[in-house]
């Protein structure tokens, strides 16, 4: 069963912020944090840990909640590059060994001039 | 620098033709994974290995299987391709709970 993420879309100007949102309805091991640009392949951003830890590198920081299997992607001061598709990912811990990584269906954002 | 391959970059098939997807990767990862990627639907998961012959259903596995008989290889097989399984199919690879690496996708057309 697929994350839900929220927004679908956003659009901003640069230097504005954002929030991108990624909740499961299952027990989480873990969240991760993808970037797609246009006809290119997902790139890795950031992997949370359950355990509720936040993490940030420049101006993108994440949060897991651990008890509401929610997290957030935090977007701050926003630059031209930072358009895109984000995917959340989460790996389900009924899984047992086999870890399931899943995605949302993803959140288009376009930084405007 | 991490490597994950896919076979074709574009495929073109016809309405029943058995279709082969291959993938390798070169870190030795024991995860494996296949997804398709339709516009509004993101990424939905067919299969995923994580160890050699071992394999696990996704949410979308119906009309796909998936063989993997070396650690670095894992092959997508649509056995009697169908018109609405034209989409961007993607290949990811993995250690157990880090980071996934992605491939640069076959985009399947079946006419």
């Amino acid at each position: 069963q697929q994350p839900v993420q929220s927004p679908q879309a956003v659009i901003l100007r640069e230097g504005e912020d954002a929030v991108i949102n990624c909740s499961s309805s299952k027990a989480l091991y873990s969240v991760h944090w993808y970037r797609q640009k246009h006809g290119e392949a997902p790139v890795f951003l950031m992997i949370l840990l359950k355990g509720g830890e936040q993490k940030g590198h420049d101006k993108i920081s994440a949060s897991f909640n651990e008890k509401k299997q929610q997290s957030s992607l935090y977007l701050t001061a926003s630059q031209l590059s930072y358009s895109g598709t984000y995917f959340c990912g989460t790996e389900d811990i009924s899984s047992g060994s086999a870890r399931q990584l899943t995605f949302g269906s993803g959140t288009q954002l376009t930084v405007l001039p | 620098d991490v490597k994950v391959t896919q076979s074709s970059r574009y495929l073109v098939k016809r309405t029943g033709e058995k279709v082969f997807l291959e993938c390798v990767q070169d870190m030795d990862h024991e995860n494996m994974f296949w997804y398709r990627q339709d516009p509004g639907l993101g990424l939905r998961l067919i299969y995923f290995s994580y160890d050699v012959k071992m394999k696990e259903k996704g949410d979308i596995p119906e009309g796909y299987s998936v063989s993997r008989e070396k650690k670095e290889r894992f092959s997508l097989i649509l056995e009697s391709a169908s018109t609405n399984q034209t989409s961007m199919y993607l290949c990811a690879s993995s250690y157990i709970g880090l980071e996934a690496f992605f491939g640069q996708g076959t985009r399947l057309t079946v006419v």
